[in-house]
């Protein structure tokens, strides 16, 4: 158990639909990343907070938007879903901005699939 | 810029044989480079990581890479694969708050 909770595990929605994964990094730890995994495209980062400020933008669709609250919690957004969206949604945190050494720890991962 | 290379996207071993999976890695800075391992529908797990302290660095589950500054390589190996060595492994190089994720190797492991 890396510590970092992800909700929902699993969720199926329609096209056009809006998502929110939900994610809580490990006690302590103040930068959030999201990485989405999908079979086509392998895992892609997408974008990281800390301390409730963006840090870092990866492969991000403009339709997808994220934010970390001051509780640390983060929340990924998911717009104008399509089929092609359909994939495992990670969470993962580390104690500070991600430098050389950061261990990342992962959470399960929610898995979203667009019908 | 930085990356990374699986070299092999499958490798299957028999049970009891050695493990090699490949990764090359380039970077404009020192590297960070970790080795994750993925079970079906599970997350990334941290098997080990190099952070420019000893060049050979032993993780969990007996699992162990070398780090080569002249071939930039990371390769992960152990010297006898198990049946729950049967995963999905991830050669990673972070900096600065980005990682990049190699394409992954999905290891076999035959009884």
């Amino acid at each position: 158990d890396s510590g970092v909770t992800q909700t929902p595990k699993h969720l199926i929605t329609a096209t056009g639909q809006r998502v929110t994964l939900r994610c809580s990094p490990r006690s302590g730890d103040l930068s959030v990343y999201w990485y989405q995994q999908s079979l086509d495209q392998g895992l892609q980062f997408l974008i990281q907070y800390y301390n409730g400020e963006e840090r870092a933008k990866g492969n991000i669709l403009e339709r997808f938007s994220a934010q970390q609250f001051p509780d640390l919690h983060s929340e990924l957004n998911l717009s104008s879903l399509e089929l092609g969206d359909s994939a495992l949604y990670f969470c993962a945190s580390t104690p500070g901005q991600g430098g050389p050494g950061n261990t990342i720890y992962f959470g399960e991962g929610s898995w979203l699939t667009v019908v | 810029a930085q990356s990374v290379t699986q070299l092999d996207s499958h490798v299957s071993v028999s049970e009891g044989t050695p493990v090699l999976l490949r990764c090359n890695y380039s970077s404009s800075y020192s590297p960070s480079l970790f080795w994750y391992v993925q079970h079906p529908n599970k997350g990334l797990q941290l098997l080990l990581k190099y952070t420019s302290a000893a060049t050979l660095v032993k993780g969990i589950n007996g699992f162990e890479a070398e780090f080569k500054k002249s071939e930039t390589s990371f390769h992960l190996t152990k010297p006898s694969a198990h049946m729950s060595d049967a995963a999905e492994y991830f050669c990673v190089n972070t900096n600065a708050g980005k990682s990049t994720f190699g394409d992954g190797t999905t290891l076999t492991v035959k009884p």
